[in-house]
């Protein structure tokens, strides 16, 4: 079965450099969310999007950026990036629906290390 | 605000005995979700088991099951017959029932298995 697919798994950065971060959800699915998990610290939520629209909003930094687009895969942009950025940022996907919501799917994440 | 507590850091069980693994949380929603996710060595975050608030009746997934105590907000896992294969973080998360799959977790427990 498809999963969801992060690209790219591994993402090296200076300081000051942007990066995108892509997202493909599994066929079907309608929501994304970006989850950023520090270094032996739990997944803190950053913001989901539903039919392309943003649907919530954690704790994201002004630097960082996302949007999902019409084939429904997110890019989550970070500018100006800071050694404090140097994370594994997850993707999920679920399908909303109407009243149903499924479980979320988690991808492998994108490791990015600010130097 | 929702919060989540995993009060033990660290576990270890032998390989083919039981173990417990503990979680509290703190919500003032009457209706929500209670997960239990795995994440090993590469990081794949993987969900092991689910429980719906509503239901009495603890949910059960082969070698994994819970002790869902609604009126203490307590969480637990225990997973029986352990194996090497189970050695991972485990994370406990909640999420408050609706169409947004923000989910909230706690910690982390890293449960080590001996041979």
């Amino acid at each position: 079965a498809a999963g969801v697919i992060q690209s790219p798994r591994h993402l090296i950065k200076e300081k000051r450099e942007t990066a995108t971060l892509k997202c493909y959800p599994i066929p079907r699915h309608d929501t994304v969310y970006w989850y950023q998990q520090g270094p032996g610290q739990d997944p803190q939520f950053l913001i989901s999007f539903y039919e392309k629209m943003q649907s919530d909003k954690g704790s994201i930094p002004d630097r960082f950026s996302a949007q999902q687009f019409s084939d429904y895969h997110s890019e989550l942009n970070m500018s100006s990036l800071e050694l404090g950025d140097s994370a594994l940022y997850f993707c999920a996907s679920s399908f909303r629906g109407g009243q149903t919501n499924t479980e979320a799917f988690f991808g492998q994440g994108t490791r990015l290390t600010v130097v | 605000a929702q919060t989540v507590t995993q009060s033990q850091p660290e576990m270890s069980v032998q390989e083919a005995e039981t173990v417990t693994l503990s979680c509290t949380y703190d919500t003032s929603e009457s209706d929500y979700y209670l997960f239990w996710y795995k994440q090993p060595p590469s990081r794949q975050m993987i969900l092991v088991i689910r429980q719906e608030a509503y239901k009495q009746q603890n949910a059960t997934e082969n070698r994994f099951s819970v002790n869902f105590q609604k009126a203490a907000k307590s969480f637990s896992l225990k997973i029986s017959d352990s194996q090497l294969g189970d050695a991972a973080m485990y994370f406990c998360a909640y999420r408050r029932r609706g169409s947004n799959y923000k989910l909230t977790f706690g910690k982390g427990t890293l449960l080590t298995v001996n041979p």
